[in-house]
């Protein structure tokens, strides 16, 4: 069966700092794959999807950027924090076509 | 630009209730629509997805319809229990690629 890791848990970085949130799946091969932020009371905003290996597209200019190093590996990351960036993130990957959305279990980061 | 709302923000009912939760969209051209269950401070589960060419869905105690032209979908839950108490989504497809997500409705099932 597939699976979706995501870490860390929980993270709490200075403004200014780097960021590197990882998403790994496994028992699958060539997926969607998918950053989301869920900040409160604004719902869930797509960041960034990929439908390959190193292809991302941005749906929000931003602070943030992803990679996809390998077919199973997505990356968010940012050069320097802002307070703005705290949040919810969220990766999640679909099958090909028309599938469903699976999600992790999200990162929650703090920036101080 | 799509548009997905949810109402009721947040429902309240005693354990065994029928209860049905309204999701409403702005563009009728939609690929399919999915509703997801969160748990706090947790991710998102896919319950039932409802392909744009689909009337309903059907997944145990739950039932999800959906209707474009009137850019209108609900989530049935038969005979709630407290485990059903969550934050429900829904989310419309609009490309291949992308989801637009409701705020979503906080449910609280009383024993």
């Amino acid at each position: 069966s597939q699976t979706i890791h995501q870490w860390p848990a929980t993270l709490v970085q200075p403004v200014g700092s780097p960021l590197s949130l990882e998403c790994t799946v496994e028992g699958t091969s060539n997926p969607n794959l998918y950053w989301y932020r869920q900040a409160a009371g604004r719902g869930l905003q797509l960041l960034f999807y990929s439908v390959g290996i190193g292809q991302i597209s941005s749906e929000v200019p931003q602070n943030l950027s992803a990679s996809r190093p390998q077919d199973r590996q997505f990356i968010l990351s940012s050069k320097k924090l802002l307070l703005s960036d705290s949040g919810f993130y969220l990766c999640a990957w679909s099958a090909q076509g028309d599938s469903p959305l699976h999600f992790g279990n999200g990162t929650r980061l703090t920036v101080t | 630009k799509q548009e997905v709302t949810q109402i009721p923000a947040a429902l309240s009912v005693p354990e065994g209730e029928n209860l049905v939760l309204n999701c409403s969209f702005t563009d009728s051209a939609i690929y399919n629509l999915q509703w997801f269950r969160q748990d706090p401070g947790k991710g998102l589960t896919s319950l039932l997805l409802i392909q744009s060419s689909q009337r309903e869905q059907t997944s145990g105690r739950l039932n999800a319809s959906l209707d474009k032209s009137s850019g209108r979908s609900t989530l049935y839950i038969a005979a709630s229990q407290p485990g059903d108490s969550a934050t429900y989504l829904c989310a419309v497809g609009q490309g291949a690629q992308k989801l637009v997500f409701g705020q979503g409705t906080r449910l609280t099932i009383n024993p």
